[in-house]
C-alpha cells in the first residue's frame, strides 16, 4: 500500500498569498496517477488536479499541481477568500487507491 | 449534468447490517466504474471499494478494511450502485461518498450520506 504524507499539517495565510501544499508518497507512483482534491465544511470532496499537473474542469488556474515519482505539490498562487478549506492529495496508480490526511489552509 | 445521490444512511446498532444506494444521472451509468469512499467524522478520506464496468467484467474489489464484511453491486438498468455493510461495528461511522471513477480517478462525487453506528 502507497502511504501519502502530507505537509504541513495546518497552513496559516491571508488572501492573496501564494499556498504551496506538499505530500510525499512511501513508492513510486506509476504514471503520475496523482490527484488533489478541495473539501469544504459540509461538502464533499471537489476534484481540483489529476495526472500530477492537469486542472480539472472549471478550476481556475491559480490552482496548479507538479511533480513526479514520489514528491508532489499543489500551488495556490493567489489565495481567494474561497480556497480556505481542507486539500487532500490522493494516488490512483495502484491498489488500494490512498489519500494523504490532509492540510487545512487556514485563514491568518 | 453528472449527479450522484447517495441514501440509506442512518442510526444502526453494531453488528447489524446496512445497504446504501447510490442513484445516478446525466451520464451512461453503465459506462463508469462506481467507487465508495468513506469519511469518519473529522477525519479524512478513506477508499473503501469499487466495482467495475461491465466492460472490464463488473467485478468489485473493497479495501483490506472492510473485505469479507462490504461488498459493492450495481444494477446498470437502474443506474444504482449498492454498498452492502454487514457486520457494522462502531469504527465504521463515517459519511459515505459514491464517485464516479474515470480510469480509478474519482471525478465525480456525490453529496455523502452519514452512518452511525452506535448500540
Amino acid at each position: 500500500e502507497i502511504v501519502l504524507t502530507q505537509s504541513p499539517g495546518t497552513l496559516s495565510l491571508s488572501p492573496g498569498e501564494r499556498a504551496t501544499l506538499s505530500c510525499r508518497a512511501s513508492q513510486t507512483v506509476g504514471n503520475n496517477y496523482f490527484a488533489w482534491f478541495q473539501q469544504k465544511p459540509g461538502q464533499a470532496p471537489r476534484l481540483l488536479i489529476y495526472d500530477a499537473s492537469t486542472r480539472a474542469t472549471g478550476i481556475p488556474d491559480r490552482f496548479s499541481g507538479s511533480g513526479t515519482g514520489t514528491d508532489f505539490t499543489l500551488t495556490i498562487s493567489r489565495l481567494e477568500p474561497e480556497d480556505f478549506a481542507v486539500y487532500y492529495c490522493q494516488q490512483y496508480a495502484s491498489s488500494p487507491r490512498t489519500f494523504g490526511q490532509g492540510t487545512k489552509v487556514e485563514i491568518k | 449534468e453528472v449527479q450522484l445521490v447517495e441514501s440509506g444512511g442512518g442510526l444502526v446498532q453494531p453488528g447489524r447490517s446496512l445497504r446504501l444506494s447510490c442513484t445516478a444521472s446525466g451520464f451512461t451509468f453503465g459506462d463508469y466504474a462506481i467507487s465508495w469512499v468513506r469519511q469518519a467524522p473529522g477525519k479524512g478520506l478513506e477508499w473503501i471499494g469499487f466495482i467495475r464496468n461491465k466492460a472490464h467484467g463488473g467485478t468489485p474489489e473493497s479495501a483490506a478494511t472492510v473485505k469479507g464484511r462490504f461488498t459493492v453491486s450495481r444494477d446498470d438498468s437502474k443506474s444504482i450502485a449498492y454498498l452492502q455493510m454487514n457486520s457494522l461495528n462502531i469504527e465504521d461511522t463515517a459519511v459515505y461518498f459514491c464517485t464516479r471513477d474515470s480510469g480509478w480517478l474519482h471525478s465525480y462525487w456525490g453529496q455523502g450520506t452519514l452512518v452511525t453506528v452506535s448500540s
